[in-house]
């Protein structure tokens, strides 16, 4: 089964305008992390936010928040005040809570988010 | 810039070779991760290494190996490549202390290999 589920392909928002790209997971861990990516078409993999399975509060880091609902096990990305710098590739990923000092990333399949003027 | 650096950028190779990707990690980071990006698989864990020994295992095949030296630089070996060996292998890297549960892990900037 997959792990991580990203069902929007491909998203198209205009500047200046907020858009969420949508994540789903599944896992009997009641430890695990959230992560969100972005990859631009230059190819690196830029970290942009994370959300802790116990965390209280929605992750925010600057126009980037995690909208976390943890009985639907969702963490979509919300961008807001788009830019066309914000086109890429959003990856969604999830590590769960391992013994020592094993780890590892399981990561959906992506959604190309297109911003237009 | 992730503070992971890869070398090389790009790598053309032929069928049936043998090539060495290199990672140095961020400093002060003890965990080196390998993924492998293509087209059909996405982005797949392959290996993780903590402080020169292996920790988690994930899709590699025998043909791929890793290593992390005391340095804490790590190499991915690939040999006897295919064709479907042509991907973006990614280098990551992170403190991972025990008991983090939110170890985030930064990227290199990848090396794009291709087999002809």
């Amino acid at each position: 089964a997959q792990k991580i589920t990203q069902t929007q392909p491909g998203m198209f928002v205009q500047e200046k305008e907020a858009v969420t790209l949508d994540c789903t997971y599944d896992t009997s861990d009641p430890s695990y992390g959230l992560f969100w990516y972005k990859q631009p078409s230059s190819g690196e993999m830029i970290f942009l936010i994370y959300q802790g399975s116990y965390d209280q509060q929605n992750a925010t880091e600057g126009r980037y928040s995690l909208n976390f609902q943890k009985a639907r096990k969702s963490a979509n990305l919300v961008i807001s005040a788009s830019q066309l710098g914000d086109s890429a590739m959003y990856f969604c990923a999830m590590r769960e809570a391992t013994t020592g000092t094993a780890s590892k990333l399981t990561f959906g399949t992506g959604t190309r988010l297109q911003v237009t003027l | 810039d992730s503070g992971v650096t890869q070398t090389p950028k790009h790598l053309i190779t032929a069928t049936g070779q043998r090539v060495t990707l290199r990672c140095s990690p961020r400093s002060g980071d003890l965990s080196v991760y390998w993924y492998q990006q293509s087209l059909d698989q996405g982005l797949q864990f392959l290996i993780q290494y903590y402080n020169g020994e292996e920790r988690a295992k994930g899709n590699i095949l025998e043909r791929f190996s890793a290593q992390q030296f005391p340095d804490l630089h790590s190499e991915l070996n690939l040999s006897s490549l295919e064709l479907g060996d042509s991907a973006l292998y990614f280098c990551a890297s992170s403190v991972r202390l025990a008991g983090d549960i939110l170890d985030e892990q930064f990227f290199g900037p990848g090396t794009r290999l291709t087999v002809l």
